[in-house]
């Protein structure tokens, strides 16, 4: 199984919106309303951001969305703040009954 | 609220077995599903396997002929053992609770949280 395509890095500056895309196959991503994002801050766990494709846990904030269209989910960060700054990693379900991870994007705010 | 911790020797020989300890406390691991999940150093995330409480498993292909977890529901523990190591298996391993939604024989991965602090094996000799 290979990992899901992310673009190695995304910036933005304060204040402004921006999508990180999640890029799979029909066999992952296109295929199951199982995609999850994760943000991770250097030296700690990955922390649970969306779940379900659209769905956010209790206590993270209204700022994260997410979507999907075909095979690529989305994940949106709007009102970009200065601790927004760290990886973010997608996973999805796959056919094979396994779980993959994107390969990763750092977030830099300008 | 559940936490995980990580737990095992830190430094592996090449050739020998890498074997971790999760322990889960703050709510039972019955009922869930238990990943262990690896991060190379400056890489992503990998998703080596998880485990039911009642024993079921699956594995990431490419490491399926290696990896073996267990799980130990009266000490509410689950293990990890990776066989043949090498450099390349040098990671961080974290485990973390899996929701799954079940349908008839399919186990359907949903999400991982939450997960441990994460433990560094490093594989030297």
């Amino acid at each position: 199984q290979s990992a899901l395509t992310q673009p190695a890095s995304v910036s933005g500056s304060p204040g402004q919106s921006i999508t990180i895309s999640c890029t799979g196959t029909s066999s992952d991503v296109g295929g199951y309303n199982y995609v999850s994002w994760y943000q991770q801050h250097p030296g700690k766990a990955p922390k649970l951001m969306i779940y379900d494709v659209s769905n956010r846990p209790s206590g993270v904030s209204n700022r994260f969305s997410g979507s999907k269209s075909g095979n690529t989910a989305s994940l949106t960060i709007s009102g970009l703040q200065a601790e927004d700054e760290a990886d973010y990693y997608c996973s999805s379900y796959t056919s094979s009954s396994t779980g993959v991870f994107g390969t990763g994007t750092k977030v830099t705010v300008l | 609220q559940v936490q995980l911790q990580e737990s095992g020797p830190g430094l592996v020989k090449p050739s020998e077995t890498l074997s971790l300890t999760c322990t889960v406390s703050g709510g039972s691991i019955s009922s869930y599903y238990w990943s262990w999940i690896r991060q190379p150093p400056g890489k992503g995330l990998e998703w080596i396997g998880y485990i039911y409480y009642s024993g079921s498993t699956n594995y990431n292909p490419s490491l399926k002929s290696r990896v073996t977890i267990s799980v130990d529901t009266s000490k509410n523990q689950f293990s990890l053992k990776l066989s043949s190591v090498t450099a390349a298996d040098t990671a961080v391993y974290y485990c973390a609770r899996t929701q799954t939604m079940v349908r008839g024989v399919i186990s359907f991965i949903n999400w991982f949280d939450p997960w441990g602090q994460g433990t560094l094996v490093t594989v030297s000799s």
